[in-house]
């Protein structure tokens, strides 16, 4: 089955700790992006990136950091400067190509709570 | 900046009611999409709508989109309470190899029996 698989599901860590949040996806996709959504509230772009070897910061970077060697995969570091790294975590994929949708799929999410 | 704003945020309603949610966004664009999510889970792909005037409906949902207004709309028809949920649309700037979305902020539908 195609699709884009995150895990851990969930992730308890101490504070000042890093942690690296995994995501695949076996879509073909060339484009990859992580959001963080905190209760209540919609999505925000972390990092993305269109393609391997290459990526952008989004909204909210500050604290994180991600590399992209392979097109399947894009593991998501929060780092312990990151203030309030409590959240749910979300990768998705689309592709690139001029003639798609570029309609972004999601993966099932990690939810990290840090103490 | 692209601002998406959704009204409205919070959504009762009773079954068997028809009610729309409103997406407004700030700059062109070409691509609109409306996704859905329940609680604890990931987002759900509902709708891709692609040119001015285009209407797309699945089941008891419909979305349509005016690119002039900047508005897309997500109609509820005859509510049931298995669309509980929080949809959420997004907006992708007309930007050439900008592949970025920007979510607007939710709205969260609850049907009441």
């Amino acid at each position: 089955d195609g699709g884009i698989t995150q895990s851990p599901k969930y992730l308890f860590r101490k504070e000042g700790q890093n942690v690296t949040l995994s995501c695949e996806q076996n879509l073909n996709h060339d484009a990859m992006y992580w959001y963080r959504q905190d209760p209540g509230q919609g999505l925000r772009l972390i990092y993305y990136s269109q393609i391997v070897n290459d990526f952008q910061k989004g909204d909210i970077a500050e604290g994180y950091s991600v590399s992209r060697e392979k097109k399947e995969s894009f593991p998501l570091t929060v780092t312990s400067a990151q203030k309030n790294p409590t959240a749910f975590y979300l990768c998705a994929s689309s592709t690139t190509s001029s003639s798609a949708l570029y309609e972004q799929y999601f993966g099932p999410g990690t939810r990290l709570t840090v103490t | 900046e692209l601002k998406v704003e959704q009204n409205p945020l919070f959504l009762s309603m009773q079954e068997g009611k028809n009610y729309t949610i409103y997406c407004n966004y700030s700059t062109t664009s070409d691509r609109l999409y409306w996704y859905r999510q329940d609680p604890g889970k990931s987002l759900e792909s509902l709708f891709v709508l692609l040119s001015n005037g285009a209407v797309k409906q699945e089941g008891r949902l419909m979305a349509s989109l005016d690119t002039k207004a900047r508005l897309s709309t997500l109609h509820i028809t005859a509510a049931v309470h298995d669309l509980s949920a929080t949809y959420f649309c997004a907006v992708r700037p007309r930007n050439f190899g900008n592949e970025k979305l920007t979510f607007g902020t939710g709205t969260r539908l609850t049907i009441i029996p």
